[in-house]
């Protein structure tokens, strides 16, 4: 079956730290999507790719980094320079373009 | 600067009852519009989307409204059932060929049996 799938569901880290979500798709989907949702709130773009190699701050890049070595993977690292990490991070894959994002199933971060 | 909003955060409907879900937009550039079902803990799901030379878009049960003139977009669920109990957002492409959507709050549907 095609998807994306996000790992873990759910992550600890301590403050200081860094730490990677990983976001994978087998969709052969040329664009990829990171998107943070707070509680109550709608999603907000922090990166997005539209081809290999090649990515675009979104919104609210600061405290955060991606690479896209392969089209199917996008992961982001929360850095300790981001203040407030303690959210739902989602990730989304499209063909590109306006049309339709297909979302995994989040990874929730906490910060302890 | 760019917004999409949704008129209220909570609506509350009987079990066999028409929803309504409203959204505001104020990009009158956005050609893409899109509403995602997000049940709790879950990533958003499709439901329905229209392009901006559409007026109005079927599927099964849900039937999307778009209106440039007030930049207004609504998303109509024929005999809710339960299991449509959610948060509804709206989103809009305004950004061209990058595939950004930019999301509204979301709206809360509590189905009551």
């Amino acid at each position: 079956d095609g998807g994306i799938t996000q790992s873990p569901k759910y992550l600890f880290r301590k403050e200081g730290q860094n730490v990677t979500l990983s976001c994978e798709q087998n969709l052969n989907h040329d664009a990829m999507y990171w998107y943070r949702q707070d509680p109550g709130q709608g999603l907000r773009l922090i990166y997005y790719s539209q081809i290999v190699n090649d990515f675009q701050k979104g919104d609210i890049a600061e405290g955060y980094s991606v690479s896209r070595e392969k089209k199917e993977s996008f992961p982001l690292t929360v850095t300790s320079a981001q203040k407030n990490p303690t959210a739902f991070y989602l990730c989304a894959s499209s063909i590109g373009g306006p049309t339709e994002a297909f979302f995994g199933q989040g990874t929730r971060l906490t910060v302890v | 600067g760019e917004s999409v909003g949704l008129h209220l955060p909570t609506l509350s409907v009987q079990e066999g009852d028409n929803s309504i879900i409203n959204c505001a937009y104020s990009n009158s550039a956005s050609d893409y519009f899109i509403w995602y079902k997000q049940e709790s803990g879950k990533g958003p799901q499709f439901i329905i989307d229209i392009r901006s030379n559409m007026d109005k878009r079927q599927g099964q049960r849900v039937t999307v409204l778009l209106n440039k003139t007030v930049k207004h977009l609504s998303l109509q669920i024929a005999a809710t059932q339960p299991g449509d109990s959610a948060v509804y957002f709206c989103a809009e492409n305004s950004s061209g060929n990058t595939g950004k959507l930019i999301f509204g709050q979301g709206t809360t549907l509590q189905v009551k049996p």
